[in-house]
């Protein structure tokens, strides 16, 4: 009964380039959020999807950044054009049912921009 | 979503019981208090959660006042793994991570 996957643990992009982070919900698991923790600072919420839906992305960049849960496959939060502020570790967590079912965290993904 | 206040660190020896207590004065009736713990850069980890009444579980208890406006997680023999961040967290629409309680086991 594997956990929530994240890939690849650790990523390293120049300026300019794109990032795609994967996140493989826990089984049975149809609600992905999103969370970025920026170095020696506190986590915060991104976004949060459902299969093939975006409910909450209040927490999301304007420009550059977005995020997808398809029907089939992982759920993707992808950066583009990076730059250095966008270093961090960005954090996926699923659950079966929405909030109040609490929340089980993957190991993240550490991204450097250099 | 209600606002918490914890302590920034505390300090525990090895063997001790640890109790680390939040405030929550704004909390709604209908709101959860969730307790993770995130060790050294990995992913956060579940604690415990509970409503009205005090819960125990394998890792820790949670004891909430009556008034539910604090609440406090114990540790009841807080070894040096559980060195961590300790984020309580009042649920309603999402988690929404404070600045926590940085907890360190002395030996």
């Amino acid at each position: 009964n594997a956990g929530v996957m994240q890939n690849p643990r650790h990523l390293v992009r120049r300026r300019g380039q794109e990032a795609r982070l994967r996140c493989s919900p826990m089984k049975g698991h149809s609600h992905v959020y999103w969370y970025r923790q920026l170095p020696e600072e506190g986590l915060k919420f991104m976004v949060y999807l459902q299969k093939e839906n975006i409910i909450d992305e209040s927490g999301m960049p304007k420009e550059r950044f977005s995020a997808e849960f398809p029907k089939e496959g992982p759920s993707i939060l992808r950066i583009q054009q990076v730059v250095r502020g966008d270093s961090a570790a960005y954090f996926c967590a699923s659950s079966p049912g929405g909030h109040f079912l609490g929340y089980t965290f993957g190991s993240g993904t550490r991204l450097t921009v250099v | 979503d209600a606002k918490t206040t914890q302590p920034t660190s505390m300090d525990c020896a090895e063997g001790r019981a640890a109790n680390l207590p939040c405030n929550h004065s704004t909390i709604s009736g209908n709101e959860y208090v969730y307790w993770y713990r995130q060790i050294h850069s990995q992913g956060p980890q579940y604690i415990i959660h509970g409503l009205k009444n005090n819960e125990t579980n394998e890792m820790a208890s949670l004891i909430i006042t009556e008034d539910r406006k604090s609440s406090t997680l114990i540790l009841p023999h807080a070894t040096l793994r559980d060195t961590a961040v300790y984020y309580c967290i009042v649920l309603n629409e999402k988690l929404t991570f404070g600045t926590g309680t940085r907890l360190t086991i002395i030996p």
